[in-house]
């Protein structure tokens, strides 16, 4: 079965500090992987996606990347957190050939002070 | 533009008080209908896909339907442990997911 991962649960990083977050997929090849934000009350912001190693999409211009340096590992990063960067981070991934459910893992929460 | 809606947004019922939870949505070339659950401090989690409008799905005390422009959770006979947030999504035409902001369902013992 598939497994998801994510680390760390929670991270408490200074304005103007670096950030990295990762995320691994298990027992599955080839995944299409996503970044999420989400808000309190608010619906799931897509921040990037990945359709295999080196190919990133950006949906929201911000002051975060991505990289996938291997096939089942995606990273989010960032050179200098914003307070506005605060919030619940999620990693998904979905088949790349049937259906077009994506599963998540169990979200970093990212504080910003 | 592409729009997903829930409601209400927060849901308060007694043990054993079925009820149902809406999500209308606007996108175009409907590709699926997705819901999830999510409980606090947690990533979601899969529940269903529809779709075509009139199909249904069931898993256990939820069974979620389509329309045309809206899904339905209907939750039967609910236990303290189905509360949770419930998330909608749908996928257009552009293979991204359009997700609603949720509805915090709470049932009481």
């Amino acid at each position: 079965s598939q497994t998801i991962h994510q680390w760390p649960a929670t991270l408490v990083q200074p304005v103007g500090s670096p950030l990295s977050l990762e995320c691994t997929v298990e027992g599955t090849s080839n995944p299409n992987l996503y970044w999420y934000r989400q808000a309190a009350g608010r619906g799931l912001q897509l921040l990037f996606y990945s359709v295999g190693i080196g190919q990133i999409s950006s949906e929201v211009p911000q002051n975060l990347s991505a990289s996938r340096p291997q096939d089942r590992q995606f990273i989010l990063s960032s050179k200098k957190l914003l307070l506005s960067d605060s919030g619940f981070y999620l990693c998904a991934w979905s088949p790349r050939t049937s259906g077009n459910e994506q599963f998540f893992g169990p979200g970093t929460r990212l504080t910003v002070l | 533009e592409d729009q997903v809606t829930q409601s209400p947004e927060a849901l308060r019922l007694q043990e054993g008080e079925s009820s149902s939870l809406n999500c209308s949505y606007t996108v175009s070339g409907l590709r699926g209908l997705f819901w999830y659950r999510q409980d606090p401090g947690k990533g979601p989690e899969f529940l269903f896909t529809l779709y075509s409008a009139g199909e249904e799905k069931e898993k256990e005390r939820l069974k979620a339907t389509l329309t045309k422009k809206e899904s339905f959770l209907h939750i039967t006979a609910p236990k303290p442990e189905d509360s949770a947030t419930y998330l909608c999504a749908a996928q257009g035409s552009n293979y991204q997911l359009i997700w609603g902001a949720g509805t915090k369902l709470i049932i009481k013992p």
